[in-house]
């Protein structure tokens, strides 16, 4: 079965600095999906950006990038440029690509504040 | 495009009554989900759907839990004599099988449940 870890339980930036997210997965599967998805205080849960595993190059969306490393089956986000409107839950999620195993699996979360 | 919609929002319940959730998922959506979410926890898979098949349930679904989606589109989720640890957050989400948006899965805001 596919688990996804996030060992940061809570991170802390300051406004306008840069932070990483870590994430690691456990997986046979050699074709899947990667996502952070962004749950605010109101509970809508947010797709930030998402990466497919048999691409090489790294994913970005505007001031959220990541580090995919499939040898080490490990997905960091980075946020540069935080803002306040950052703070929130993240979520690091796998998907698989095939067959009907279309759900997503998720970490347990980072809370990411956000300080001026 | 008005996002995946559920209703209702909150529900305060005795404990061995019955609830029912809906969701309404984007339009053209055709694979449906349920998941649950527990304080500080990320969401945890039910059920899914592709139109009005149900594909696959996770052994979270006791036999008190039952899915519909029976003309492929809106789906319902019904809990039986529920119990006080049935509370959580009941997240429904859709997507696209196929097209530039086919593996991405969007999330509606979530209908929270207490059991007293």
């Amino acid at each position: 079965a596919q688990t996804v870890t996030q060992s940061q339980p809570e991170m802390s930036v300051q406004e306008a600095e840069t932070v990483t997210l870590s994430c690691t997965y456990d997986t046979s599967e050699s074709d899947y999906y990667l996502f952070w998805y962004k749950q605010p205080p109101s509970r809508q849960m947010i797709l930030v950006i998402r990466q497919e595993a048999y691409k090489q190059q790294n994913a970005t969306e505007n001031r959220f990038s990541v580090n995919f490393q499939k040898a080490a089956k490990s997905f960091s986000l980075k946020i540069s440029d935080s803002q306040l409107g950052d703070a929130a839950m993240y979520f690091c999620a796998y998907r698989r690509s095939t067959g009907t195993a279309s759900k997503l699996t998720f970490g347990t979360g980072t809370r990411l504040q956000v300080t001026l | 495009d008005t996002g995946v919609s559920q209703n209702p929002r909150h529900k305060i319940t005795k404990r061995g009554q019955n609830v029912t959730f809906r969701c309404d998922p984007i339009s053209e959506h055709n694979r449906l989900y349920w998941y649950r979410q527990t304080l500080g926890q990320g969401p945890e898979f039910l059920t899914y759907f592709q139109n009005e098949a149900q594909l696959e349930k996770s052994r979270l679904l006791s036999d008190r839990f039952s899915a519909e989606r029976p003309k492929g589109s809106f789906s319902t989720l019904e809990i039986q004599r529920t119990e006080q640890g049935d509370s959580a957050m009941y997240l429904c989400a859709s997507s696209l099988v196929s097209g530039t948006t086919g593996n991405t899965i969007y999330f509606g805001e979530g209908s929270w449940l207490t059991v007293v």
